[in-house]
């Protein structure tokens, strides 16, 4: 099966940086996503690594290493509308010619002033 | 926009019904996914679909059943509803594009079994 491992809670003052790391097990791996959560809210995208390395879209950077089984997503100029749960998740191969999604439990990120 | 729809808000369903969830995407999407989310445990893959009457177990399918007759329409079936079972049930879709990697989720049915 798979399992993703992340922090259950953060938090960061306004205006600094943070970074939630992930580390996972699974077979057949395609990549490693980032969702964000906004209480009352639906998960929605926010990036996706399938090579390792760097990848940045604004204020949010995530990095994978395959060979680690490990990721974080990196964010700067913290704001007060970041306060939310962020979701890292594994695509990896269902062997039914697609893939699963599989999430981790999240982590409650929470931005002081 | 992409446009993933739950039948339902909200649902309060006595113990032993049995209970139909509805998701429908306008995406023409091959995949199509069920969570559940319960506090601290994240989501959790109840099952999913990657084509038209075809399905594959997620991490925990005992309870529940799904259908997909129709590309766009995914819905998940409690044969007979518990009370462990309430939750919140969350649909998603996807392409199987490996360029295209976003899912998208639709608003997700909060359920409750008295």
């Amino acid at each position: 099966g798979q399992s993703l491992e992340q922090p259950s809670e953060v938090t960061a003052v306004e205006g600094a940086i943070v970074q939630i790391n992930c580390t996972y097990q699974t077979s057949g791996f395609y990549g490693l996503s980032w969702y964000q959560q906004h209480d009352g809210g639906a998960p929605t995208f926010l990036s996706y690594n399938g090579l390792d390395g760097l990848e940045e879209t604004g204020r949010f950077s995530s990095f994978l290493s395959r060979s680690d089984s490990y990721g974080y997503l990196l964010l700067q100029e913290l704001q007060m509308k970041d306060s939310a749960s962020y979701f890292c998740a594994v695509r990896d191969n269902s062997g039914a010619g697609s893939y699963q999604l599989t999430f981790g439990k999240g982590t409650k990120l929470s931005v002081i002033p | 926009d992409v446009k993933v729809t739950q039948s339902s808000r909200y649902l309060v369903k006595r113990t032993g019904e049995k209970v139909f969830l509805e998701c429908v995407q306008d995406m023409d999407h091959e995949n199509m996914f069920w969570y559940r989310q319960d506090p601290g445990l994240g989501l959790r893959l109840i099952y999913f679909s990657y084509d038209v009457k075809m399905k594959e177990k997620g991490d925990i399918p005992e309870g529940y059943s799904v259908s997909r007759e129709k590309k766009e329409r995914f819905s998940l079936i409690l044969e007979s509803a518990s009370t462990n079972q309430t939750s919140m049930y969350l649909c998603a879709s996807s392409t199987t594009d490996t360029l295209n990697t976003e899912a998208f989720f639709g608003q997700g049915t909060r359920l409750t079994v008295v």
